[in-house]
C-alpha cells in the first residue's frame, strides 16, 4: 500500500477563495482523521470518521470548515471562504480497529501546507 | 477534552547522551497509549502502541514504559544520535463509546541532539 495520500502538497490561495484538501486513506482502515498543525496549538484534531461516518467534529473551528467522506477510500476537507489565519499544515491520518483491541497506530499522510494570502 | 501533557517541551543533548521524557494522561478510561516520532518537514510515524499496565516496548535504542494506574509513560533514548533529533509525540486512546478510536495528542517533546 502506498500509505495515506494527500493532495495537494502545497496550496497557496487568496483570502475568500474556496480550498479543498483531499485524502486517500490506507485500504482497509476504518478510521480517518483530519488534523491541523499550528505553532499555537500543535497537532489539533479537526474531525474524524469511522466507517465513513463523522464521529466527532467538535474540533472544526467554524462553519467555514466542512469535511466529507463519501466512501471508504476518499475524504475531503473544505474551507470556504478561506482566511489568512487558516494557514497551517493539514494532515490526514487513518487507522484500523482490531476487534476487541485498541486501534492500530495512526498512519499519517505527508500533509498539505496551506497558505492563504 | 482529555488532557495529555508532555515534558519537557524541548531538550538539547550531546551525541552519546541518554535521555528520557514523560507523557502524562488520564488514568481513567484508558485504552491505549501511542508514541510517534515526527521529523521536521515530514509526517508523524508511529514508534509504539502500548495497552497493558507495565508494558515495555523497545525498538533499537528507543524504549518506552507504561503505567496506566498513575497515568504516565516514559520514552527513553539510549546513546542519542543526531538522527534522533525530532519531536516525540504521545497520544492517548480512551475507552469511551463516543470517542472510541480518537487519539488525544500531547504537544510533544522537541529533541535536538548535537554532534
Amino acid at each position: 500500500d502506498a500509505g495515506v495520500i494527500q493532495s495537494p502538497r502545497h496550496e497557496v490561495t487568496e483570502m475568500g477563495q474556496e480550498v479543498t484538501l483531499r485524502c486517500k486513506p490506507i485500504s482497509g482502515h476504518d478510521y480517518l482523521f483530519w488534523y491541523r498543525q499550528t505553532m499555537m496549538r500543535g497537532l489539533e484534531l479537526l474531525i474524524y470518521f469511522n466507517n465513513n461516518v463523522p464521529i466527532d467534529d467538535s474540533g472544526m473551528p467554524e462553519d467555514r470548515f466542512s469535511a466529507k467522506m463519501p466512501n471508504a477510500s476518499f475524504s475531503t476537507l473544505k474551507i470556504q471562504p478561506s482566511e489568512p489565519r487558516d494557514s497551517a499544515v493539514y494532515f490526514c491520518a487513518s487507522s484500523r480497529r482490531v476487534q476487541g483491541l485498541s486501534n492500530t497506530e495512526a498512519f499519517f499522510g505527508q500533509g498539505t501546507r496551506l497558505t492563504v494570502v | 477534552i482529555l488532557n495529555v501533557e508532555q515534558s519537557p517541551q524541548s531538550l538539547h543533548v550531546q551525541e552519546g547522551d541518554s535521555t528520557n521524557f514523560t507523557c502524562s494522561f488520564p488514568s481513567s478510561n484508558f485504552y491505549a497509549l501511542h508514541w510517534y516520532r515526527w521529523e521536521t518537514a515530514k509526517s508523524p510515524e508511529a514508534l509504539f502502541v502500548m495497552t497493558l499496565n507495565g508494558d515495555e516496548k523497545k525498538k533499537g535504542r528507543i524504549s518506552a514504559t507504561l503505567n496506566t494506574k498513575e497515568g504516565y509513560s516514559y520514552l527513553y533514548i539510549k546513546g542519542s544520535q543526531p538522527e534522533d533529533s525530532a519531536t516525540y509525540l504521545c497520544a492517548f486512546n480512551a475507552d469511551r463509546g463516543s470517542t472510541l478510536g480518537r487519539l488525544y495528542f500531547g504537544r510533544g517533546t522537541q529533541l535536538t541532539v548535537w554532534p
